[in-house]
């Protein structure tokens, strides 16, 4: 079982702020990191999957960055809207396909 | 092209029942993994098939759990006679053959209560 920690657990954000948050995961026999966001009732949908040391991927005001070097990613939110409130999930594969995820961060947009 | 399905959405069963929990991957899509939330914890890995093949099965208990994908047909999990630790949400996913860089693609899960 591998250690994957997420925090904060949860944030609250108000309308139109950024924020941001972390996902720590062992450094060694990297494959890649994956994000979701997991929206109550809902499937967790498939945000990235980011593979290289130095990675960046960006899918409207969310992006990703990833270390694999020291073993961590940060999802930041741009200009925080009140549907960007869910919970974001990092997940690790140990190996090519077993993914263990951390808690999630939950992230509250007030208006 | 619809996503990945799973079926029932709720399910109740008492005690001693069998709850047998569906999931029909996206086209195109020959891996299927299940994933079990227990309440209050995260999501758990439990098992990985391909048509025909349990590819891997650690992450599920020993006994009462069975999976199978047939060649014709959806995923079933199978929990044979249910105990109340069996309540749980459990998620399906399937993926493209690949490596674990491909995206796992989620269903919306079944929500087993045992009574």
């Amino acid at each position: 079982i591998l250690n994957v920690e997420q925090s904060p657990q949860s944030l609250h954000v108000q309308e139109g702020d950024s924020t941001n948050f972390t996902c720590s995961f062992p450094s060694s026999n990297f494959y890649a990191l994956h994000w979701y966001r997991w929206e109550t009732a809902k499937s967790p949908e498939a945000l990235f999957v980011m593979t290289l040391n130095g990675d960046e991927k960006k899918k409207g005001r969310i992006s990703a960055t990833l270390n694999t070097k020291e073993g961590y990613s940060y999802l930041y939110i741009k200009g925080s809207q009140p549907e960007d409130s869910a919970t974001y999930l990092c997940a690790f594969p140990s190996n090519d396909y077993k993914l263990s995820f951390g808690a999630g961060t939950t992230v509250t947009v007030r208006a | 092209n619809a996503g990945v399905m799973q079926n029932p959405r709720h399910l109740v069963r008492r005690r001693g029942q069998e709850a047998r929990l569906r999931c029909s991957p996206m086209k195109g899509h020959s891996h299927v993994y299940w994933y079990r939330q227990l309440p209050e914890e995260g999501l758990k890995f439990m098992v990985y098939l391909q048509k025909e093949n349990i590819i891997d099965e650690s992450g599920m208990p020993k006994e009462r759990f069975s999976a199978e994908f047939p060649k014709e047909g959806p995923s079933i999990l199978r929990i044979q006679q249910v105990v109340r630790g069996d309540s749980a949400a459990y998620f399906c996913a399937s993926s493209p053959p690949g490596l674990g860089r491909d995206t796992q693609y989620f269903g919306p899960g079944t929500r087993l209560t045992v009574l």
